[in-house]
C-alpha cells in the first residue's frame, strides 16, 4: 500500500520569499513521485515527477523537489514566489510498474502576500 | 490539441436520482481514469480503463458506482441511487499509455442535495 502525507493545510509567504511544500510518502516499492497543480475551477497540472533518475527534479514554474530516500520525502520548493503561484498543491505517488493509478496527498493551498 | 473534457460541469441531483457524467479524453490515449475529490480533500482514486476495458475498479465505493468506456474513447461514470456522501468533484484523467502523464480534465462538480 501507499500514502502520502501533506502536513498542514495552508501556507503563506511574501512575494519574493522562498517556497517550501512539504510531502512524505510511504511505498511498499520504489515510488514514482508527483507534484501537481490546481487553480480555482481547473484540472489538475503536473508541476514536475520523480521516476527513479536524478533525485533532484526541475518542473515548470520555477519549482523543483528533491527525493530522499533515507527521509521518504519529495519536497516542493521554489525560489522566489510569484503572485501567480497561489493555488492548491498536490504531492502524488503512484507504485512504479503498477498501473499508474495516483494516490494523492490532502493538499496545501499556498496563498502569496503582496 | 484539445485536453481532457467533462461535463456537464456542474449537477445538482436530488437524494436517490441517477446521474451520468461524461468524460472524452485526449485522442488517442488509451488509458483513462477516474478519481473522486472530496471538498478539502485530494482525489482518490476510482477506476481504471486501459482502451475498453476495466482493469481496475478497485476504488469505486458501492456497487451504486458503475463506469464504462465501450468504444475504448469516451467513457461515462454512472451513479445510481445519489447520497449525500456522493457529493464531490469528479475528474478523469487520459494518457497515451499506462505509466504515463497524466492529463485531468476539469473535473464534474456533483451536488446531491
Amino acid at each position: 500500500a501507499q500514502s502520502v502525507t501533506q502536513l498542514g493545510s495552508h501556507v503563506s509567504v511574501s512575494e519574493g520569499a522562498l517556497v517550501l511544500l512539504r510531502c512524505n510518502y510511504s511505498s511498499s516499492v520504489p515510488p514514482y513521485l508527483f507534484w501537481y497543480v490546481q487553480y480555482p475551477n481547473q484540472g489538475l497540472q503536473l508541476l514536475l515527477k520523480y521516476t527513479s533518475a536524478a533525485t533532484l527534479v526541475k518542473g515548470i514554474n520555477g519549482f523543483e523537489a528533491e527525493f530522499k530516500k533515507s527521509e521518504t520525502s519529495f519536497h516542493l520548493t521554489k525560489p522566489s514566489a510569484h503572485m501567480s503561484d497561489a493555488a492548491e498543491y498536490f504531492c502524488a505517488v503512484s507504485e512504479s510498474g503498477a498501473n499508474s493509478k495516483l494516490t494523492f496527498g490532502k493538499g496545501i493551498t499556498l496563498s502569496v502576500r503582496p | 490539441g484539445a485536453g481532457v473534457s467533462q461535463s456537464p460541469r456542474y449537477k445538482v441531483a436530488k437524494r436517490g436520482q441517477d446521474v451520468a457524467l461524461r468524460c472524452d479524453p485526449i485522442s488517442g490515449h488509451v488509458s483513462l481514469f477516474w478519481y473522486q475529490q472530496a471538498l478539502g480533500q485530494g482525489p482518490e482514486f476510482l477506476t481504471y480503463f486501459q482502451n475498453e476495458a476495466q482493469l481496475d475498479k478497485s476504488g469505486l465505493p458501492s456497487d451504486r458506482f458503475f463506469a464504462e468506456r465501450p468504444e475504448g474513447s469516451v467513457s461515462t461514470l454512472k451513479i445510481q441511487r445519489t447520497q449525500q456522501e456522493d457529493s464531490a468533484v469528479y475528474l478523469c484523467a487520459s494518457s497515451l499509455f499506462r505509466g504515463y502523464e497524466q492529463y485531468f480534465g476539469p473535473g464534474t462538480r456533483l451536488t446531491v442535495t
